[in-house]
């Protein structure tokens, strides 16, 4: 069964850090093209980043700077590390993966990030 | 990159169709894709390419593309259909947009 599994989510104070993480199995991340995505709490979807099979990475014009994307790919895990973060973050971070063009067509099930004084 | 537009909410009667909107300048021209998000759950993609349905989604959805707006059709509308969903697009080769997301009620 192909699962991505995210974690490292939590409560953080405003200028903090965290990173999280994304286990796949039944999928190789290496060999797709990657993504992060949040949503704020009732709020709509968000692009974050994207790593792609390559390695080349591109964050948007919201993160760029502070977020980083990488994998490691002998644990088959996504990661996203963030740094200096702010109050406009704090929202649930999903991982996807696009097997279909570039449709996000397998998702996790989120983490949710905190980040309040 | 852009905002793509959709309407806030959608409502239709059990067993019509609900029709979807997503509006960019010159949308006819990129590849559009469609999520549908239960409460409480991951996003699902229901149409990939404009118009091609991955495999489980029900023959009931389906897309189209031209001009200045992509279109989501859901027929035969059931319960299960309630939802918000969003339009999204490959932006300048970097930047995944999504639309503002549409929240379709049954009636």
């Amino acid at each position: 069964e192909v699962q991505l599994v995210e974690s490292g989510g939590g409560l953080v104070q405003p200028g903090g850090s965290l990173r999280l993480s994304c286990a796949a199995s039944g999928f190789t991340v290496s060999n797709n093209y990657m993504s992060w995505i949040r949503q704020a709490p009732g709020k709509g979807l968000e692009w974050v980043s994207v790593i792609y099979s390559g390695g080349l990475t591109y964050y948007a014009a919201t993160v760029e700077g502070r977020f980083t994307i990488s994998r490691d790919n002998s644990k088959n895990i996504l990661y996203l590390q963030m740094n200096r973060l702010r109050v406009e973050d704090t929202a649930l971070y999903y991982c996807a993966g696009m097997t279909t063009g570039d449709a996000f067509d397998l998702w996790g099930q989120g983490t949710m990030v905190n980040v309040s004084s | 990159s852009s905002e793509l537009s959709q309407p806030l909410s959608v409502s239709v009667a059990l067993g019509q169709t609900a029709t979807i909107t997503c509006a960019e300048n010159n949308i006819g021209d990129k590849n559009v894709h469609w999520y549908q998000q239960k409460p409480g759950q991951a996003p699902v993609l229901v149409i990939y390419g404009d118009t091609n349905r991955p495999s489980g989604i029900p023959e009931r959805f389906s897309g189209s593309n031209s001009g200045n707006t992509a279109t989501l059709t859901i027929t035969r509308v059931q319960v299960g259909d309630e939802a918000d969903y969003y339009c999204q697009v490959w932006d300048n080769r970097i930047a995944r947009v999504f639309g503002t997301g549409t929240k379709v009620t049954v009636l």
